[in-house]
C-alpha cells in the first residue's frame, strides 16, 4: 500500500454514459498526476496538478475528459459520453515536488479499471 | 525531449537463473531513471531509481541496475530469479522541472519451475 487510494476500483459502464473517479493522494504532497494504462502498454500521461492548479493536459485528454483538484487534496477526473476506446486502467500518482528537478519517486495508487460496453 | 526503449516485451527465464531486463533511454538532459514493478491486480511500485548519484543502484528483492551514460541504458538485473518475480517490468525516464515521467511498454517477466 504506497498511501494514495482510488476509487472505484472497477467500473462497468455502457457507452455514452459518464464517469467520475477519485483519487486521493499522500496527504502532504503537492503534486497529483494522472495516467491511462491500456492491456500491454505502459502508462501514458494524462494531466498533472501542483495544488489546485492544472497545469498541463496531454493531447490524450479529449473534450470529453475533465480533471479537477479544487481544494489542492482529492482530485476527480470525469469522462462524459464515454466510448469503448476510454477502457482502460487509469492511474493516480503524486509527490512532493519542490524544484529538486525529476528526482521524485511517484507514487501510485491501484488504478481504476474501466469496461465501456 | 525524452523517451524510453525496452528492448524485449517478453523474457522467461527458468528459477533460480540471472534476469536481464533491457531499457536504453533518450533525454537532452541528465536523466532521473526509474524500473516499477506490476504485479496483477496490484499497482506500481518502485523497485529503484538512479539520480545522477552512484551508476550501479541496488533496490528491492534484490534487484540492481547499472546507468552507462556511454551506451545509454538502464538494464535491470538479477542473480537468481524466484518464482515471485513474475509480473510486468517499467523502465521509466524523468528528468524535466515539472517531473513528468515516461513510461516504455513494459517487459513481462515469466518464471518457468
Amino acid at each position: 500500500d504506497t498511501g494514495v487510494s482510488q476509487d472505484p476500483r472497477h467500473k462497468i459502464t455502457k457507452r455514452g454514459q459518464n464517469v467520475t473517479f477519485r483519487c486521493d493522494p499522500i496527504s502532504e504532497h503537492n503534486r497529483l498526476y494522472w495516467y491511462r494504462q491500456t492491456l500491454g502498454q505502459g502508462p501514458e500521461f494524462l494531466t498533472y496538478f501542483q495544488n489546485e492548479a492544472q497545469l498541463e493536459k496531454s493531447r490524450l485528454l479529449s473534450d470529453r475528459f475533465s480533471a479537477e483538484r479544487p481544494k489542492g487534496s482529492f482530485s476527480t477526473l470525469e469522462i462524459q459520453r464515454t466510448e469503448q476506446g476510454d477502457s482502460a486502467m487509469y492511474l493516480c500518482a503524486s509527490i512532493n515536488n519542490w524544484g529538486s528537478g525529476g528526482e521524485e519517486t511517484q507514487y501510485f495508487g491501484p488504478g481504476t479499471r474501466l469496461l465501456v460496453l | 525531449a525524452q523517451s524510453v526503449t525496452q528492448l524485449d516485451s517478453h523474457v522467461s527465464v527458468s528459477e533460480g537463473t540471472p534476469v536481464l531486463l533491457r531499457c536504453n533511454y533518450s533525454s537532452s538532459y541528465s536523466p532521473s531513471l526509474f524500473w516499477y514493478v506490476q504485479h496483477p491486480n496490484k499497482g506500481l511500485q518502485l523497485l529503484l531509481k538512479y539520480t545522477s548519484a552512484a551508476t550501479l543502484v541496488k533496490g528491492i528483492n534484490g534487484f540492481e541496475a547499472e546507468f552507462k551514460k556511454s551506451e545509454t541504458s538502464f538494464h535491470l538485473t538479477k542473480p537468481s530469479a524466484h518464482m515471485s518475480d513474475a509480473a510486468e517490468y517499467f523502465c521509466v525516464v524523468s528528468g524535466s522541472w515539472d517531473s513528468k515521467i515516461i513510461f516504455g511498454s513494459g517487459t513481462r517477466l515469466s518464471i518457468r519451475p
